[in-house]
């Protein structure tokens, strides 16, 4: 199992461009996150989904939007990146917490240069 | 909301000494409270977690100890090894989601 997985690994754009981060899971868990991490700030929530088809607004979503048609993947859309967007993104994914599994696992992060 | 604040921000020890970080939340609703480590580049990873309905947790060298009324839980990593050196997230459960620390960096000195 390759757990969760990010692409690219990094990315270096240029101010108004548009990107998409792409996050892949293959333990069959519902529920899925995007937080981006800024030196000293710990991990923010951007948005996250509670199953296919669902996404919802976390503490810091503007700019941002996703989509969850697959359950197993989960994008993260820039529209027109500003320098404020450098950071680290992480995804996670995990069971659902009505299920008490609420153990969250993280991918490999990607690191995002907006000049 | 919920907010969780996390103390020390940094934390220097020495080889085989116990460290201690702390976080508070605000909500009392909060109900599960995971501790991450991340290593220098690396992805969190959980490394501990408590329930409400628990006081205490241990794992070998790691335990968390919780104390509702007072709406606080702490790390203690005793016989603490260069291995530990990371920064560590504390996390407070909310609705669906958690609310992250803002991290403990820890450096276990040889």
């Amino acid at each position: 199992n390759a757990g969760v997985t990010q692409t690219p690994k990094f990315r270096v754009l240029k101010t108004g461009q548009s990107m998409t981060l792409l996050c892949a899971q293959d333990m069959n868990h519902e529920y899925m996150y995007w937080y981006r991490q800024d030196p000293g700030m710990g991990l923010r929530l951007i948005h996250y989904s509670v199953g296919e088809g669902t996404t919802a607004k976390g503490e810091v979503p503007d700019g941002y939007n996703v989509s969850r048609l697959k359950k197993q993947n989960f994008l993260l859309g820039l529209e027109s990146a500003a320098p404020s967007q450098t950071s680290v993104y992480f995804c996670a994914s995990s069971y659902s917490r009505l299920a008490g599994l609420e153990t969250q696992y993280f991918g490999p992060g990607t690191r995002l240069l907006v000049l | 909301g919920e907010n969780v604040e996390q103390h020390p921000s940094t934390l220097s020890v020495q080889e085989g000494d116990s460290a201690v970080i702390k976080c508070t939340y605000s909500d009392s609703a909060s109900n599960y409270f995971p501790w991450y480590k991340q290593e220098l580049g690396k992805r969190p990873q959980l490394i501990i977690d408590i329930r409400s309905n628990v006081g205490e947790k241990k794992d070998q060298r790691i335990a968390v100890t919780l104390n509702k009324t007072a709406k606080h839980f702490s790390l203690h990593i005793t016989e603490t090894q260069p291995e530990d050196s990371a920064v560590y997230f504390c996390a407070a459960s909310y609705g669906q989601n958690f609310v992250f620390g803002p991290g403990t960096r820890l450096s276990v000195l040889p």
